[in-house]
């Protein structure tokens, strides 16, 4: 069974710092890795996919995938209060479904 | 196209009644995909389709629980003798197949009483 943790927070940041988040994956398989954010009683949005190593930038926010450590992050620049949200790490589990993590609660303070 | 749409949003419905939920994906997705989610959880996967065949179910996905997408379009999930554990916001996304992004819809939140 495919495996993604992630701590459940609350991570606080202050307005304007970067904010860094963070996932682990149990399948060494596993080629295709997105970052979801979700509001409080709203439905998951996309906001990030990655599929090689390394650094993959969009705006504010970059995602860094290491396939040999099985890790993948998020980063978010000038975190802003609207930035407050929970953010899902979901696998690619072959083609078949997407493996969510259970989400860390990202509280950005004024 | 404005996305994947869910209906009804909400839905409130005494313990023992069946219930049934629609998703319409994104007019050229032939993938689509439920999952629920729990408070304070990531979603879980229930099941996919691709076009019309249903290809994959999960554990889940008990026996009171049944899905269609006749006609490679529009999906139903249907639970019957709902149970208050079955509370929880029902997710169905959607992606073309070699495209693994998904997008999901605004979900169905079941409240059972």
């Amino acid at each position: 069974q495919k495996e993604v943790e992630q701590n459940s927070g609350p991570l606080s940041v202050p307005e304007g710092a970067i904010a860094s988040l963070n996932c682990t994956y149990s399948d060494r398989g596993s080629q295709s890795f997105f970052w979801y954010r979700q509001y409080s009683g709203k439905s998951p949005e996309l906001i990030m996919s990655i599929y090689s190593n390394g650094d993959k930038e969009d705006g504010r926010f970059t995602a860094q995938l290491n396939k040999a450590s099985q890790y993948v992050s998020l980063l978010i620049r000038d975190s802003q209060p609207s930035d407050s949200a929970t953010y899902l790490c979901a696998v690619d589990n072959y083609g078949q479904n997407f493996v969510f993590g259970p989400g860390t609660r990202l509280s950005v303070l004024p | 196209d404005t996305g994947v749409s869910q209906d009804p949003r909400h839905k409130i419905t005494k313990r023992g009644q069946n219930v049934t939920f629609r998703c319409d994906p994104i007019s050229e997705h032939n993938r689509l995909y439920w999952y629920r989610q729990t408070l304070g959880q990531g979603p879980e996967f229930l099941t996919y389709f691709q076009n019309e065949a249903q290809l994959e179910k999960s554990r889940l996905l008990s026996d009171r629980f049944s899905a269609e997408r006749p006609k490679g379009s529009f999906s139903t999930l249907e639970i019957q003798r709902t149970e208050q554990g079955d509370s929880a916001m029902y997710l169905c996304a959607s992606t073309q197949q070699g495209n693994t992004e998904a997008f999901f819809g605004q979900g169905t939140r079941l409240t059972v009483v």
